[in-house]
């Protein structure tokens, strides 16, 4: 089933002010990490959070994890017009106990755009 | 963190054709990672790349049509085999950082359209 599944699908607003996407998943997890992708290049890791973690502060970035609710935000206050991308919630999960192995998966992302 | 490096950065090639992508690492990583992100799309994995051993297909990925190298713990490559124009897609190398937590890092991608 689909992990990490972001909405809104698309968030248009003004410079200077917050934009709000939220993640949810679907199984549990061990980590679960935002990306930022512009215009179809790379992805760029932005912020990890443990699942035992509930919120953690990057910069302008503020991300929130509530594991009850296997869900996810990630705020940035103050936007600029450079904050302008798709941003992708992924989740991981061991693929065995003790080992390295595991995979990421992503969500369908949320598309970004700051009006300057 | 990891600079990473893909070649080409994007190509234009005809259908029933491969395309071979290559991806650098500039440090000595264990884990590597193929994705395919198609137009508008998210992120699928495509197979994990272990040095010296066989890669790892996620399901609906097959070797014969993704064909993985991978000589050493700096470089993979990722071949797209008898090309259509469904495989047009941006295909992205990760590789796993070695740190408590795991994360990954990212290529810049390669932009592949089939005519």
């Amino acid at each position: 089933s689909q992990q990490g599944e972001e909405d809104p699908q698309a968030l248009s607003i003004q410079e200077g002010e917050n934009a709000t996407m939220n993640c949810s998943y679907k199984t549990s997890i061990n980590n679960l990490q935002w990306y930022r992708q512009n215009s179809g290049r790379g992805l760029v890791h932005l912020i990890l959070i443990r699942s035992n973690e509930r919120e953690k502060h990057s910069g302008r970035l503020r991300v929130t994890l509530d594991t009850s609710k296997k869900s996810s935000s990630l705020l940035i206050t103050a936007s600029r017009a450079a904050d302008t991308a798709s941003y992708f919630c992924a989740t991981d999960a061991r693929l065995k106990s003790g080992g390295s192995n595991y995979k990421l998966t992503f969500g369908k992302g949320t598309l970004l755009t700051v009006n300057p | 963190s990891a600079v990473i490096s893909q070649k080409p950065s994007r190509d234009i090639c005809q259908r029933g054709t491969s395309l071979t992508i290559q991806c650098q690492v500039d440090s000595q990583v264990t884990m590597m990672f193929w994705y395919r992100q198609q137009p508008g799309q998210s992120l699928t994995l495509i197979a994990t790349a272990n040095q010296g051993s066989e890669a790892t297909y996620e399901s609906g990925f097959v070797i014969d049509k993704f064909p993985i190298s991978r000589p050493n713990l700096t470089f993979s490559t990722l071949t797209v085999s008898n090309l259509s124009p469904e495989d047009s897609s941006i295909y992205l190398c990760s590789v796993e950082i070695r740190m408590i937590p795991y994360e990954q890092y990212f290529g810049p991608g390669t932009r592949l359209t089939v005519t």
